[in-house]
């Protein structure tokens, strides 16, 4: 069962380079989410998407974008990365977002450094 | 708006120790309670959840009881391992479906 995997699991990028980080699920969830941690910070929601076809903003979104590519598939772009963005980005997916007592799935994270 | 809030660590306590890890949470309504653990290099996994009050929580010998009275959702286990050692989350269930976190209690279990 692979669950939610996130590629790349590593990356360096240098300041106003752009990246996509991928992610999908395996689950057949409907919603999916992605989110920054940072030390000190815990988790925080940068964007997420209840259904396919749908985005919205979470609480830190500036700087970023995102595509929901299709059920299995959400990915989070980067248009022009600064070092405010270095952080481990982990994308996550549950049952459907009304759905109250639903955990989210967590893939293993990608660890981006912006040099 | 909701917001959680969990003891600082880091925790070190020696194996076989009682643990626990307290954490408190600001909300409107009832949301589902969760504890997650994150072991060094990987993903977030779910420990233990509960979806309403008195409701309790158990995994792998960890528990936790949803008290409304009191706001809180404390962690406790009563004789930790080395394995046990990770950094361990509290969460409530936002209204956008979305995870709001605590900012982590980092645990190490000494032999």
């Amino acid at each position: 069962n692979a669950g939610v995997t996130q590629t790349p699991k590593f990356q360096v990028l240098k300041t106003g380079q752009s990246m996509t980080l991928q992610c999908a699920q395996d689950m057949n969830h409907n919603s999916m989410y992605w989110y920054r941690q940072d030390p000190g910070m815990g988790l925080r929601l940068i964007y997420y998407s209840a259904s396919e076809g749908t985005t919205d903003k979470g609480e830190v979104p500036n700087g970023y974008n995102v595509s929901r590519l299709n059920k299995r598939e959400f990915s989070l772009r980067l248009e022009s990365a600064a070092p405010s963005q270095t952080s481990v980005y982990f994308c996550a997916s549950s049952e459907m977002t009304g759905g109250n007592n639903q955990p989210q799935h967590f893939g293993d994270g990608t660890r981006l450094s912006i040099l | 708006g909701d917001s959680v809030t969990q003891m600082e660590g880091p925790v070190t306590l020696s194996e076989e120790a009682f643990l626990t890890i307290n954490c408190t949470y600001t909300a409107t309504g009832y949301p589902s309670l969760f504890w997650y653990v994150q072991y060094p290099g990987e993903g977030l996994q779910l420990l233990l959840k509960a979806t309403k009050a008195d409701d309790k929580g158990s995994n792998k010998g960890f528990e936790a009881t949803y008290r409304k009275e009191t706001t809180s959702f404390h962690l406790e286990k009563g004789s930790v391992q080395v394995s046990d050692s990770a950094v361990y989350f509290c969460a409530l269930k936002g209204s956008q479906g979305n995870l709001i976190f605590g900012k982590g209690t980092k645990l190490s279990v000494k032999p």
